[in-house]
């Protein structure tokens, strides 16, 4: 079994700081990873991916993510957060040669002026 | 850009009525997925499909049926609505390769009384 953890369900920044928002996993075989987002009344945009290669990955918006495979995490980060960068945040997995995605349980964050 | 569009944004509906959710993608994509989204519980796949007819269930597959006689368009069906499938109701395309990135609909919120 496959599962995801998003241990925070709510992060506070002030606008200007860094933003970190975790995620950790749980599979047997090596990982796909995804981070998406959901603005309100929208649905869930793709905003990076780890599937082989340099564990720091890039992506839309000035997000970025390390992939660490001792530690099974797959942190979003965001050297600067925006006011606009609040959202509900969804970390997604899936087995290298699997066929079902699974996501956790989603990170609500508030970035304050 | 890819659009994937859902029907509906908002639907009320009875306990015991049969509920069509449909979807439909502009991009050509082989893969469509039905999620819900409820809080806390992040997204959960209903059923997924890689082609014409072809599906598979997801992990919570029960009191749902899904119909796929064309690649652009896949139709959730909840046979009997009850009021524990009251929720957001995602559709997702992504191309060929389980590796892709999703492209996602603005969702249904069902609501059974």
């Amino acid at each position: 079994a496959q599962s995801v953890a998003q241990p925070e369900d709510q992060v506070n920044v002030a606008e200007g700081n860094p933003l970190t928002v975790k995620c950790t996993y749980s599979v047997s075989g090596n990982p796909y990873l995804f981070w998406y987002v959901q603005y309100p009344n929208r649905g869930l945009q793709f905003l990076l991916k780890y599937i082989t290669g340099d564990n720091l990955v890039k992506g839309s918006y000035g997000f970025e993510a390390e992939f660490n495979k001792s530690q099974t995490s797959f942190h979003l980060k965001k050297p600067s957060a925006l006011v606009s960068d609040s959202a509900l945040y969804f970390c997604a997995l899936i087995k290298a040669a699997g066929n079902k995605l699974t996501f956790g349980g989603g990170t609500r964050v508030l970035v304050k002026p | 850009d890819v659009k994937v569009t859902q029907s509906s944004r908002y639907l009320v509906k009875r306990t015991g009525e049969k509920v069509f959710l449909e979807c439909v993608q502009d991009m050509d994509h082989e893969n469509m997925f039905w999620y819900r989204q409820d809080p806390g519980l992040g997204l959960r796949l209903i059923y997924f499909s890689y082609d014409v007819k072809m599906k598979e269930k997801g992990d919570i597959p029960e009191g749902y049926s899904v119909s796929r006689e064309k690649k652009e368009r896949f139709s959730l069906i909840l046979e009997s609505a009850s009021t524990n499938q009251t929720s957001m109701y995602l559709c997702a395309s992504s191309s060929h390769g389980w590796s892709e990135k999703l492209f996602f609909g603005s969702g249904t919120q069902l609501s059974v009384l």
